[in-house]
């Protein structure tokens, strides 16, 4: 069974970087997409950015000037910075693995395995 | 980018079926996928691609999809549904890799 474990600090001040790591037990990082998304209290899930296991990846644009995912695959890690970080960044991250289907000669995408999250407050 | 928008609220008898639905233009491309997400836990996944469920899903949770919609109709609601759902599908507005959120539904079991 897959499991997914977030860590870093839950406090960050103002202007600061916000820095996590995700890391991966019970199978490997090889071979898949991993991402990160984000949920301020009482809001809805944002869709920060992926990484494939080889290093490429993609960011949300309202967030790509600040963010930069890393992978470590001799660690079973994966990690999230995020810059110049306001109240606004406040919010439950979560680390995820994303899985695919064929259907009818496409790919679909999903994430199948959720870390339980790690809340982080930006506030001096 | 691609937005996905969902009702924000929707009750159910406790036994009946409700439908949940996800509107956006990126689902005449792709299908969505659906999220369940019970206070202060991380998100489940219920349904993905045309319509698959994870193992340990209840077969009373399907999907379906026409033109711009994406639907979750839970068939029989139980108390324990009752959380707040959440669609995804890729962003079909790029050349590259990403994904999208709808607002949520939250859904409560009469």
């Amino acid at each position: 069974q897959v499991q997914l474990q977030e860590s870093g600090p839950g406090l960050v001040k103002p202007s600061e970087t916000l820095s996590l790591t995700c890391t991966v037990s019970g199978g490997s990082i090889s071979s898949y997409y991993w991402s990160w998304i984000r949920q301020p209290p009482g809001k809805g899930l944002e869709w920060i950015g992926y990484i494939y296991y080889s290093g490429s990846t993609n960011y949300n644009p309202s967030l790509k000037s600040r963010v930069t995912i890393s992978v470590d695959t001799s660690k079973n890690q994966f990690s999230l910075k995020l810059s110049s970080v306001t109240a606004a960044d406040t919010a439950v991250y979560y680390c995820a693995r994303i899985n695919l289907v064929v259907v009818v000669a496409a790919t679909e995408y999903y994430f199948d395995y959720w870390g339980q999250g790690t809340l982080v407050t930006v506030s001096s | 980018s691609s937005e996905l928008t969902q009702d924000p609220a929707v009750s159910v008898a406790l036994g009946q079926t409700v439908r949940i639905t996800c509107q956006g233009d990126s689902l005449r491309s792709y299908y969505a996928s659906w999220y369940q997400q019970k206070p202060g836990q991380a998100p489940v996944l219920v349904i993905y691609g045309k319509n698959n469920r994870p193992s340990g899903i209840p077969d009373r949770f399907s999907g379906s999809s026409s033109g711009n919609t994406a639907s979750l109709t839970i068939t029989g609601a139980q108390a324990e549904d009752e959380a707040d759902y959440y669609c995804n599908s890729r962003d079909s507005s790029g050349n590259h890799l990403g994904w999208v959120f709808g607002g949520g539904t939250k859904l409560t079991v009469l």
